[in-house]
């Protein structure tokens, strides 16, 4: 079974904390990549990163960082110093490797992040 | 710009009518892809294409069809709509269905309530 679970449905956090996206997810495929996206009240979907099941480099761009732990499942995403424009809905999607078909996404119910000035 | 791009992006329709919703890509992507958001639910896949000509069901395809005559477009029509497909959809495209290097490429979303 292919799955996604992102236990926080909504935090808030004041500008300038840090904060934490968990995401746990559940595969039998050894070959798959991991996904995260914002979507931003204007309602689009904006992709992030993509990291593959063979790499668990955490990953740090600018203020966004990413942990990849195949031993829990998780693929965490953190916002360091946050800004009202972080706010938004952040989904993180699991998407197992096929040599003969296409590679299908299974998302998150999301996390709304509400970042107060 | 490049991108996907979903017409309309606001719609009310009464229950029993019926519409079609277009989505198109000018990227050349092969792979082309139809969702539908809902609260607490995140994406489910409707239907996919994975060429000009092909399509496929998803998760969730019941009271949707759709066509791929041209590479560009990936039309979504609902031929009864109900209460229960209020909802957001997004199109999506890929380059490759096996390779995403970047994901997909999603366009704006299309909000439908039907009453």
């Amino acid at each position: 079974a292919q799955k996604v679970t992102q236990a926080q449905t909504e935090i808030s956090v004041v500008e300038k904390e840090d904060v934490t996206l968990d995401c746990v997810y559940e595969t039998r495929d050894t070959t798959y990549y991991l996904f995260w996206y914002k979507q931003p009240p204007s309602g689009e979907l904006v992709f992030l990163i993509r990291r593959n099941s063979f790499d668990e480099q955490n990953e740090i761009s600018g203020r966004y960082s990413w942990n990849f732990q195949k031993s829990t499942s998780s693929f965490n995403f953190t916002i360091t110093a946050s800004q009202v424009v972080d706010s938004a809905v952040y989904f993180c999607a699991l998407s197992p490797r096929r040599t003969y078909n296409f590679n299908k996404f299974y998302f998150g119910s999301g996390t709304k992040l509400n970042v107060k000035p | 710009n490049a991108g996907v791009t979903q017409t309309p992006k606001f719609r009310v329709l009464k229950t029993g009518q019926s519409m079609t919703l277009l989505c198109a890509q000018d990227m050349n992507h092969e792979y082309m892809y139809w969702y539908r958001q809902d609260p607490g639910m995140g994406l489910r896949l409707i239907h996919y294409s994975v060429g000009e000509g092909t399509t496929a069901k998803g998760e969730v395809p019941d009271g949707y069809n759709v066509s791929r005559l041209k590479k560009q477009n990936f039309l979504l029509g609902l031929e009864s709509a109900a209460p229960s497909q209020t909802s957001v959809y997004f199109c999506a495209s890929s380059y490759s269905g096996r390779t995403l290097t970047d994901g997909y490429t999603f366009g704006s979303g299309t909000r439908l309530t039907v009453v």
